[in-house]
C-alpha cells in the first residue's frame, strides 16, 4: 500500500534555530496538507498546497512557517525561527482529489528546547 | 469555518460491550466526515468514513451514522476488544473538487477493559 513518508522522525532544535520537516507524498497525489498535533490535543490543520502554491492556510500558518515543492517529490515545512509552543507532532497528507485517497504520514516529533 | 464537537472525551467499555462516539459539526457545507483512529505515538488512521449522501455506513464491527438536518455524527463499535483501544477522532470537510482541509474533533480516548 502506497504510503507517505516523512523524516525525520523526531526532531530536537533550539529555541530559535531553523527547521524543515520533509515530506514525500504519494506519488500519483495532486494535493498536500501538513497539519500539528500538540501533545495530548487534537489534530489541527496548518496549510494545503495545490499546483504549486498554497490552497489554504490556518492562523497557525503564521509568517515563520513556510511550505515548498522543491522537486517532484518532496513536500517541506519549514519553521524560520522556532518557538518552544511550536513542539508538536507534525503530519504530512496528501490526496488524490479533494478528500479522495487522504493519507497521513507517520510524523514528525518536533521538540523545541 | 467548520467547528467540530466531540464526546465524550473518554470512553471505558467492557470487552464484547459497544461504543458509541458522537460528533456535531458546524457548516452545513460539510459534505465528508472521516473517523481516524490514532494508537500512541501513531498516525491517524482512517477507519471509516461516511459523505452526505448517504445515512449509514458499515464495515464489520465499526458503523457510521449521519444526521445531516441534525448536523451530527455517530461512530458504533460493537463487540469491542481490547485491541479496539486507542484515540479516535472524527473529522469533517467540504470536498469542493480542490483541496479539502480536515476539522478535527477533540477525540475520544477509548478504553476496552477485560
Amino acid at each position: 500500500e502506497p504510503e507517505v513518508t516523512q523524516t525525520p522522525s523526531h526532531q530536537v532544535t533550539q529555541m530559535g534555530q531553523e527547521v524543515i520537516l520533509r515530506c514525500v507524498p504519494i506519488s500519483n497525489h495532486l494535493y498536500f496538507y501538513w497539519y500539528r498535533q500538540i501533545l495530548g490535543q487534537k489534530v489541527e490543520f496548518l496549510v494545503s498546497f495545490y499546483n504549486n502554491e498554497i490552497s489554504e492556510k490556518s492562523e497557525i500558518f503564521d509568517d515563520q512557517f513556510s511550505v515548498e515543492r522543491p522537486d517532484g517529490s518532496n513536500f517541506t515545512l519549514k519553521i524560520r525561527s522556532t518557538k518552544l509552543e511550536d513542539s508538536a507532532m507534525y503530519f504530512c497528507a496528501s490526496s488524490i482529489f479533494g478528500a479522495d485517497g487522504y493519507t497521513f504520514g507517520s510524523g514528525t516529533r518536533l521538540t523545541v528546547v | 469555518g467548520e467547528n467540530v464537537e466531540q464526546h465524550p472525551s473518554t470512553l471505558s467499555v467492557q470487552e464484547g460491550d459497544s461504543a458509541v462516539i458522537k460528533c456535531t459539526y458546524s457548516d452545513s457545507a460539510s459534505n465528508y466526515f472521516p473517523w481516524y483512529k490514532q494508537e500512541l505515538g501513531k498516525r491517524p488512521q482512517l477507519i471509516i468514513d461516511i459523505r452526505s449522501n448517504v445515512g449509514e455506513k458499515k464495515d464489520q464491527r465499526i458503523a457510521v451514522t449521519l444526521n445531516k438536518t441534525a448536523k451530527h455524527f455517530s461512530l458504533h463499535i460493537t463487540e469491542t476488544q481490547p485491541e479496539d483501544s486507542a484515540v479516535y477522532f472524527c473529522a469533517a470537510t467540504m470536498t469542493t473538487g480542490t483541496a479539502s482541509k480536515l476539522t478535527f474533533g477533540t477525540g475520544t480516548r477509548l478504553q476496552v477493559t477485560l
